[in-house]
């Protein structure tokens, strides 16, 4: 099976830049998604193939891809930003997906 | 806009089974394949499984493999996640969500349930 390895915590001061990195060896052949989630609260999608936004997400976050390794990079984080975050990709092998571990984003 | 909406919350003792509704507005069950994620308490999601959009065809996480059983109901627009022989470990917040794909290689999952926490205690 595939895993997809995230840094379990980081922190960034108020307004600037972070990325946050989701290894692994599926990632060679498939893209991610991205997903924030605040305590109590469900899942929301912020990025998709890589690097495309839905609306409503705002454009301080982007996304990246190279070989095994997806980032997510928050330009001029907010207060808000402070969330959990996931990485999401499709196992190589199997009909299976997978989730990252999550990173716990601390906005200081 | 899609919104899915999730059963209750269910106490279960170890053992035994719940099963969990969603049910979507729309029409996307006909074309959508569906997913189901949980969530311990203070941990991170875990992909469970995901059904086709006849229902013909469904495939599980490793771990659960056995114990887990999706199916949908077109008429009623909704898809069901059974979970049986509970353990305290299946203690978790259970989400529905949506796939979405482009080009076989990229995934997302939108929208989502709002949730349904299943606690097993004895």
């Amino acid at each position: 099976s595939s895993e997809l390895t995230q840094v379990p915590a980081v922190s960034v001061t108020l307004g600037q830049t972070v990325r946050i990195t989701c290894q692994g060896d599926s990632l060679r052949i498939y893209s991610v998604s991205w997903y924030h989630q605040r305590p109590g609260q469900a899942p929301v999608f912020v990025i998709y193939g890589t690097n495309n936004r839905p609306s409503g997400i705002p454009d301080r976050f982007s996304g990246s891809h190279s070989g095994n390794t997806a980032s997510l990079t928050i330009t001029g984080a907010q207060a808000e930003d402070e969330a959990d975050y996931y990485c999401f990709s499709r196992d190589t092998n199997s009909n299976h997906w997978v989730f990252g571990g999550g990173t716990k984003l601390a906005v200081l | 806009q899609v919104q899915l909406v999730q059963s209750g919350a269910e106490v279960k003792k170890p053992g035994a089974s719940v099963k969990i509704s969603c049910r979507v507005s729309g029409n996307i069950l006909a074309t959508h394949y569906m997913h189901w994620v949980r969530q311990a308490p203070g941990q991170g999601l875990e992909w469970m499984g995901v059904i086709n959009p006849s229902g013909s065809w469904a495939s599980y996480a490793q771990n659960l493999r056995g114990r887990v059983t999706m199916t949908r109901d077109t008429s009623r627009r909704t898809v069901y996640m059974e979970l049986s022989n509970l353990r305290s470990d299946d203690t978790a917040v259970y989400y529905c969500a949506r796939d979405n794909s482009a080009a076989e290689t990229s995934w997302w999952l939108d929208p989502w349930g709002q949730g349904t926490l299943v606690t097993v205690s004895s």
